[in-house]
């Protein structure tokens, strides 16, 4: 399954909502998708699974949702730490990651 | 508290077998029902999947990159290891160490809860 993220590039300001799109070439079986962060020089943190499930610590200005082959990582109100790079991960059959999504100031 | 490193040559020459170990604690390898993964990110680019291994020792390796991979694991040492034959160029980059849950029953791994912060490898002679 290949995933397609876009936009490549989000320039918003502080305070903003932030949608993010992350689309399958085939349905995901059971929404096994993942959304991480990877700030410049980190690991990639988990940030959402099963679609909309949030990660342990994750604030709730961070949603998911989507099913088949439609998924959105939203954030609410963005906030200074939240500029990065986001990957969707699908983990249905074998495991592919999407190619990013720069999320930068804007 | 669940950690893993990376460790390895920071250098390896093309044509060269690259040999990664991932060092885990705050889990066991072998009856927690985590599996471990190995990723890699070229520099700028996306993440790629490398293999997996289960608790129970099932292995999974990318369909492109199978002829080349080998992963097991030394679960008295608390270790994964990867190891790359025939390295060239384009196999640089980070290359990360991931804890995944599993099930047995349905042979299959999931999200990527917990990474090591990665080991970077350049390929040059």
């Amino acid at each position: 399954i290949v995933l397609t993220q876009s936009p490549g590039t989000l320039s918003l300001s502080l305070g903003a909502r932030a949608t993010l799109s992350c689309r399958a070439s085939q349905s995901v079986s059971d929404n096994y998708l993942a959304w991480y962060q990877q700030k410049p020089g980190q690991a990639p943190r988990l940030l959402i699974y099963g679609a909309s499930n949030r990660a342990t610590g994750i604030p709730d200005r961070f949603s998911g949702r989507g099913s088949g082959t439609d998924f959105t990582l939203t954030i609410s109100r963005l906030e200074p730490e939240d500029f990065a790079v986001y990957y969707c991960h699908q983990y249905g059959p074998s495991h592919t990651f999407g190619q990013g999504t720069r999320l930068e100031v804007k | 508290q669940v950690t893993l490193k990376e460790s390895g040559p920071v250098v390896v020459k093309p044509t060269e077998t690259l040999t990664l170990t991932c060092t885990v604690s705050g889990f066991s390898l072998d009856n927690d029902r985590m599996g471990v993964s190995w990723i890699r990110q070229p520099p700028g680019k996306a993440l790629e999947w490398l293999a997996h291994i289960f608790s129970h020792g099932t292995k999974f390796y990318s369909t492109s990159l199978k002829s080349r991979l080998t992963i097991s694991k030394d679960t008295s040492k608390s270790q994964v290891v990867l190891t790359m034959t025939n390295v060239g160029p384009v196999d640089a980059g980070t290359y990360f160490c991931a804890r995944a849950g599993e099930s047995i029953w349905l042979k299959k791994f999931f999200e990527f809860d917990y990474w090591g912060q990665g080991m970077l490898v350049t390929v040059s002679s």
